[in-house]
């Protein structure tokens, strides 16, 4: 099983800030790495697939990077509605895997 | 509109069953492989079991393989999840997930219903 680790646990910033949140797997996933957010209450809505690639609707401001086994979720200038919880999930691979998922609050 | 609606979910008691379904709309259900994704309330997401289009190919968690049963119903556009023998630690908020592609199984989920809550206890 592919273990997934998220760091930090938290992020406390400001709005118009940067936020950089990190996805490492325990071996390589190739490109196959996921990204999603989830705001209480809601179901988690996907943001990035496949390590860069934006879903549909989602702003420009999301960006990811990485391959093998080192990921970035990027959020170029936080808006009030991007303070959530975000979790990244690994496709390489059954069974699929999570990580623990890291909360972006409002400093 | 892409729409899944969960349901079925509720008390239980230990070593009980419940049977989840989910119905979907608004995109071609039979060609779309489908996942059912865990979350205990304040915690993180656990993936639990996805099902191909056809009903051909299926994947289970070590957590519940061997308990929980995964199975659709083309024809009624419709998901299920049997959970047999069911734990304290199968307590969570039960999602539905679509992915993104037609005709391949894989984790990639574009779309997610309102999740059910199974809450197992005595």
């Amino acid at each position: 099983e592919i273990v997934l680790t998220q760091s930090p646990a938290t992020l406390s910033l400001s709005p118009g800030e940067r936020a950089t949140l990190s996805c490492r797997a325990s071996q390589s996933v190739s490109s196959y790495l996921v990204w999603y957010q989830q705001k209480v209450g809601q179901a988690p809505r996907l943001l990035i697939y496949d390590a860069f690639d934006r879903a549909t609707g989602i702003p420009a401001r999301f960006s990811g990077s990485g391959s093998g086994t080192d990921f970035t979720l990027t959020i170029s200038s936080l808006e009030a509605e991007d303070f959530a919880v975000y979790y990244c999930q690994q496709r390489r691979s059954w069974p699929l895997t999570f990580g623990g998922g890291t909360k972006v609050e409002i400093k | 509109e892409v729409q899944l609606v969960e349901s079925g979910g509720g008390l239980a008691q230990p070593g009980g069953s419940l049977r989840l379904s989910c119905v979907a709309s608004g995109f071609t259900f039979s060609r779309c492989a489908m996942s059912w994704v865990r979350q205990v309330p304040g915690r993180g997401l656990e993936w639990v079991s996805s099902i191909s289009g056809s009903g051909s190919g299926i994947y289970y968690a070590d957590s519940v393989k061997g308990r929980f049963a995964i199975s659709r119903d083309n024809s009624k556009n419709t998901l299920y999840l049997q959970t047999d023998s069911l734990r304290a630690e199968d307590t969570a908020v039960y999602y539905c997930a679509k992915v993104l592609y037609y005709d391949i199984l894989t984790g990639l989920f574009d779309y997610w219903g309102q999740g059910t809550l199974v809450t197992v206890s005595s």
